[in-house]
This record gives structure tokens, sequence and C-alpha cells, in this order.
């Protein structure tokens, strides 16, 4: 999966805590899509972002969650208030354009909340 | 998104070649078809993608038939290294199509 950088790989928290994630995409990209695995199941997806611009956001849950991606820097995914439900892997996927397939992943970070 | 049907499990042995069919049965004029792989710990990995009859690259052939509502793909003489899970997708190459939708794949686990 070389080219889309997450870190941290692995993140520890406790319940109540903020988290980030953070998402570099391959270079040229302005496309980024997250999405969030629990263990033995698919990919689903969250969010997809431009730079600057939300363009969809109906797989992310309404509340405690976020997610930007900055005119420079990597996209942050930001959960706050973080439950023991929010443990799982969450993978960032860039493309270099909306209709560009495929997307490129990253190998994810694995969010454990304690 | 058309939905997609896969074993949830295939064994093989080492120099084998691996076929694993993923039925989408209301598959759409527009929509292609996209294989990922996923080893443990890693995301995903793009393996091959087409739209009718035959595409081969360097790690494995897609097959799929004249109504396409099932493909297949084949992957020549496996080695230890291709246990992973193999993620069958559907959809149109189009604007809106940026929601990937992964079922729960086939967990292929390649045996010395």
């Amino acid at each position: 999966n070389a080219g889309v950088m997450q870190n941290p790989r692995h993140l520890v928290r406790r319940r109540g805590q903020e988290a980030r994630l953070r998402c570099s995409p391959m270079k040229g990209h302005s496309h980024v899509y997250w999405y969030r695995q629990l263990p033995e199941e698919g990919l689903k997806f969250m969010v997809y972002l431009q730079k600057e611009n939300i363009i969809d956001e109906s797989g992310m849950p309404k509340e405690r969650f976020s997610a930007e991606f900055p005119k420079e820097g990597p996209s942050i995914l930001r959960i706050q208030q973080v439950v023991r439900g929010d443990s799982a892997a969450y993978f960032c996927a860039s493309s270099l354009n909306r209709d560009s397939q495929p997307q490129h992943f990253g190998d994810g970070t694995r969010l454990s909340i304690l | 998104l058309a939905k997609t049907t896969q074993p949830i499990s295939m064994d093989s042995y080492e120099g084998q070649e691996v076929n694993i069919t993923c039925s989408h049965n209301n598959i759409a004029t527009n929509d292609y078809i996209t294989w990922y792989q996923q080893f443990p710990s890693q995301g995903p990995r793009f393996i091959i993608q087409g739209y009718k009859t035959k595409v081969t690259n360097e790690v494995a052939s897609l097959f799929i038939p004249a109504d396409r509502k099932s493909s297949t793909l084949s992957l020549p003489r496996v080695s230890l290294s291709d246990t992973a899970v193999y993620y069958c997708l559907v959809g149109p190459i189009t604007s809106g199509t940026y929601k990937y939708i992964f079922g729960t794949g086939t967990r292929l686990k390649v045996l010395a």
C-alpha cells in the first residue's frame, strides 16, 4: 500500500478521551475516503472529502465523529469522547479524482479503547 | 451498488490454481467488477478490475461470463503468501461510486 500513509498505526485511548487519526493521500491525490472495519467484517464507508470540503459524510455517525481535509496537511478523522464500540481499524483511501478507480488504501490505524 | 456473494472461506495448497467465484445477480449495465486482497493488519490492495470476458495482469485473471451475473478470480500457482481475504466489489466507474461496499470476503488459506 505504498503511497497512502496513515498514523499512528496503533492508538490506545481511554473512554472519554479524543482520538485523532491522520491520513496523507498518495502524491497528487486530492480525494480522500475513510472506512471503518470491525473484526471479521468488511470495510464500511464513513466519509468522502476533497481538499477543504466534505462531499459525503453519510456513513459517519452524527455525534462525536468529524473529519477534515485542510488545504495543507493530512486529512484528520477525529473521534471525541471515545467509547468501547469505537474500537476498530480505520482505513483511509485516496484517488486522483472522484471518478478514478481504484481507490488506494493505507494500512490503517487500529484504535483500541480501554 | 450491486450486492455480491462469495464463499466465506477456501483452502488450497501451494502451487495450485485457486478460483474464487463471486455472484452478482443484479449487476447493472454500467457496473464493473473489482477485486481487492487484504492481508492481516494491512489495507485492501487492488488486484484486478474488469467489465466482461477475460482480464489478465501479472498477478491474476478475471473471468466474466456473457451474462455477467458472476465472476471468477483466478490465482495461478498460489504460495503461502497468498493467504489473505479477497473481496469482490461491483459498481459503476462513474461519479458516485466512491462508497465501496465490502462484504465479508473470502478467506483463502494456502497450506504447505
